[in-house]
């Protein structure tokens, strides 16, 4: 079975400043890995995903990520937050072998404060 | 270029009654998967229709069903609804029903069940 973690439930922190939203994760075989956002009364949609290859992975919207495969994790980064960026965050992991199955996490809602 | 859209966007419905939800693909996308997002939850992956056929499904009873018509189009069934079918339901499409594509979610119906 596959499984996500997002240990925190919400992240705060100020406009301008670096943002890390945490994501580790459980799955046999190579993952494939993603993160989304999702604005309120709205779908998901896809920020950016690690398939093979270098381990930080550049996104939409300045986000990147960074696959650790020793901590199993993937941890969600930007540089300088924007108040714009406040949104719930979704880490998701499928893997290699099988049809598509994606697993998300619980979410993380990331708010930042101007 | 067409998202994925969902039909209706809301519905209210009463335990026991059936529901059918609909979902139109992103344009070139030829796999739909349901996801269920109850309130401050993640989507859970209720199935995936690839080539008309069911191909994976999560741990939902049988009470869930669903179809994919040869235009790539899909309905989701729930039959004998209960309380805690009230829930976000997403459809997101995408191609080949592989494990790397990302997922492109329409913005979701809202079921709530009376």
């Amino acid at each position: 079975a596959q499984s996500v973690a997002q240990p925190e439930d919400q992240v705060n922190v100020a406009e301008g400043n670096p943002l890390t939203v945490k994501c580790t994760y459980s799955v046999s075989g190579n993952p494939y890995l993603f993160w989304y956002v999702q604005y309120p009364n709205r779908g998901l949609q896809f920020l950016l995903k690690y398939i093979t290859g270098d381990n930080l992975v550049k996104g939409s919207y300045g986000f990147e990520a960074e696959f650790n495969k020793s901590q199993t994790s993937f941890h969600l980064k930007k540089p300088s937050a924007l108040v714009s960026d406040s949104a719930l965050y979704f880490c998701a992991v499928s893997h290699s072998g099988g049809y598509q199955k994606v697993t998300f996490g619980i979410g993380t809602k990331l708010q930042v404060i101007p | 270029d067409a998202g994925v859209t969902q039909s209706p966007t809301h519905l209210i419905k009463t335990r026991g009654q059936q529901v059918t939800l609909r979902c139109s693909p992103k344009s070139g996308h030829d796999t739909v998967s349901w996801y269920q997002q109850a309130l401050g939850q993640g989507p859970q992956f209720i199935f995936q229709y690839y080539e008309e056929e069911e191909r994976q499904r999560g741990n939902f009873p049988d009470r869930f069903s669903g179809h994919q018509f040869p235009n790539y189009s899909s309905e989701l069934n729930v039959n004998a609804l209960l309380l805690g079918d009230s829930a976000l339901y997403l459809c997101a499409s995408s191609l080949g029903g592989g494990q790397r594509s990302p997922l492109h979610f329409g913005n979701g119906t809202r079921l709530t069940v009376t």
